[in-house]
């Protein structure tokens, strides 16, 4: 059974970066496609981009502070966000999906809070 | 970007109704939509994937349904497990992007 867990520091100042790690046990990091979402309090689901063999995808609503990373020999992604301000608070989870469908499964969510 | 227009935003039933929630896509995306349920403090759980097809574990009381860019999520026989909030996502193109949510209260 796949499982993915979050893992980062829940609070970051404004102006710098935010880091996020995605551990994933039960199914190769090699395979699949990798996405991040997130979710301010109380509202909807963005989806921030993805990361497969291949390359990476971003939201260009992320207005290109977004990057990615994987290190097959921890089986894991990372999410890096730049230049943070207060609107990029929200919820972070991440989840496993293949070209062109859906998402799941998805980790637990972590909160990250920017504020100095 | 694809829209994916989704209504109600809020509805309220009764336990043994049957609910209907529809999301509209911007441009024809095929069956490129999924259906997650999502309960308050919880990850999204995906309900239906590719606009019909039911995920594994999940009751056969829900299913989906497409017509041209129209998605339905229908709820038959509603319990009161069912509150929660349902988010359809398109994956034909990205940037992915969900609908704005439906809040399902049960009376």
């Amino acid at each position: 059974q796949v499982q993915l867990q979050e893992s980062g520091p829940g609070l970051v100042k404004p102006s710098e970066t935010l880091s996020l790690t995605c551990t994933v046990s039960g199914d190769s990091i090699s395979s699949y496609y990798w996405s991040w979402i997130r979710q301010p309090a109380g509202k909807g689901l963005e989806w921030i981009g993805r990361i497969y063999s291949s390359g990476t995808d971003f939201n260009p609503s992320l207005k290109s502070r977004a990057t990615m990373s994987v290190d097959t020999s921890k089986n894991q992604f990372s999410l890096k966000l730049n230049s943070v301000t207060a609107a990029d608070t929200a919820v972070y989870y991440c989840a496993r999906g293949d070209l062109g469908k859906e998402l799941n499964p998805w980790g637990q969510g972590t909160l990250v809070t920017v504020s100095s | 970007d694809i829209q994916m227009t989704q209504s109600p935003s809020s509805l309220s039933a009764s336990v043994g109704d049957r609910v209907t929630i529809t999301c509209r896509a911007s441009q024809s995306i095929s069956t490129y939509v999924h259906w997650y349920q999502q309960k308050p403090g919880k990850a999204p759980n995906l309900l239906i994937y590719a606009a019909s097809n039911l995920q594994s574990g999940v009751p056969s009381r829900f299913s989906g349904s497409r017509s041209g860019t129209d998605f339905t999520l229908t709820i038959t026989s509603l319990q009161a497990e069912d509150s929660a909030t349902y988010y359809c996502q398109q994956s034909h193109s990205t940037p992915y992007t969900f609908g704005q949510g439906t809040k399902l209260e049960i009376k």
